[in-house]
């Protein structure tokens, strides 16, 4: 199962919006609710930002929302900060012989 | 508080095996579906393998499946990763993770919403 796809980098100034795509198949996104976004910082462990979609866990700031359409799931970051600056991974489940399945990460700067 | 500690990486060469462990507290590990997800240097994350609570379901990932084998002892709040034949592209950061709480037996790619700090496997001649 090949990973999820998504943009090797984006960026933005602090303030601003960006949001993050992660395109799949109806085979993994688009055929289920069960995709989750994390948010890695070098030397750090994984945090997840959002589950099911568009779950958000308690104590993580409004500024980040998930959504989805079709096969694509997005990550959108409003009012952003300095301290977004990180790698972002989607994930989701697959109909597949490997059931869970990352996207290749997002690296965003934020100017 | 809620934690997650791995151990027991360490340097091995191409063949040999590594086990290792992660140590749950602050929650009811019982209660929990686990997982194994790993980093290579310079990498993306990888999910590795899942068991859910009882043990009754696991998966694993069609790289790993036949030489990985995740186990859980719920009685000591830990979550294992017995590693076999293990190859110089296994060389990661290996992470445990606990799965978002769901009501079905299985709660595999619902979330992962505690890690632990990883542990360090490298293999190498």
């Amino acid at each position: 199962q090949s990973a999820l796809t998504q943009p090797a980098s984006v960026s933005g100034s602090p303030g601003q919006s960006i949001t993050i795509s992660c395109t799949g198949t109806s085979s993994d996104v688009g055929g289920f609710d069960l995709v989750s976004w994390y948010q890695k910082h070098p030397g750090k462990a994984p945090k997840v930002i959002i589950y099911e979609v568009t779950k958000r866990p308690s104590g993580i700031s409004d500024r980040f929302s998930g959504s989805k359409s079709g096969n694509t799931a997005s990550l959108t970051i409003s009012g952003l900060q300095a301290e977004d600056e990180a790698d972002y991974y989607c994930c989701s489940y697959a109909v597949s012989n490997t059931p869970v399945i990352f996207g290749g990460g997002t690296k965003l700067t934020v100017l | 508080e809620v934690q997650l500690v791995e151990s027991g990486g360490g340097l091995v060469k191409p063949g040999g095996s590594l086990r290792l462990s992660c140590e749950a507290s602050g929650f009811s590990f019982s209660t929990y579906s686990m997982n194994w997800v790993r980093q290579a240097p310079g990498k993306g994350l990888e999910w590795i393998s899942s068991i859910s609570r009882s043990s009754g379901d696991i998966f694993y990932a069609d790289l790993v499946k036949g030489r990985f084998t995740i186990s859980r002892d719920n009685p000591k709040n830990s979550l294992f990763l017995h590693m076999e034949s293990l190859r110089a592209e296994d060389t990661a950061i290996y992470f445990c993770a606990r799965d978002v709480y769901c009501p079905s037996t299985t709660c595999l790619a619902w979330g992962m919403d505690v890690w632990g700090q990883g542990t360090t496997v490298t293999v190498s001649s």
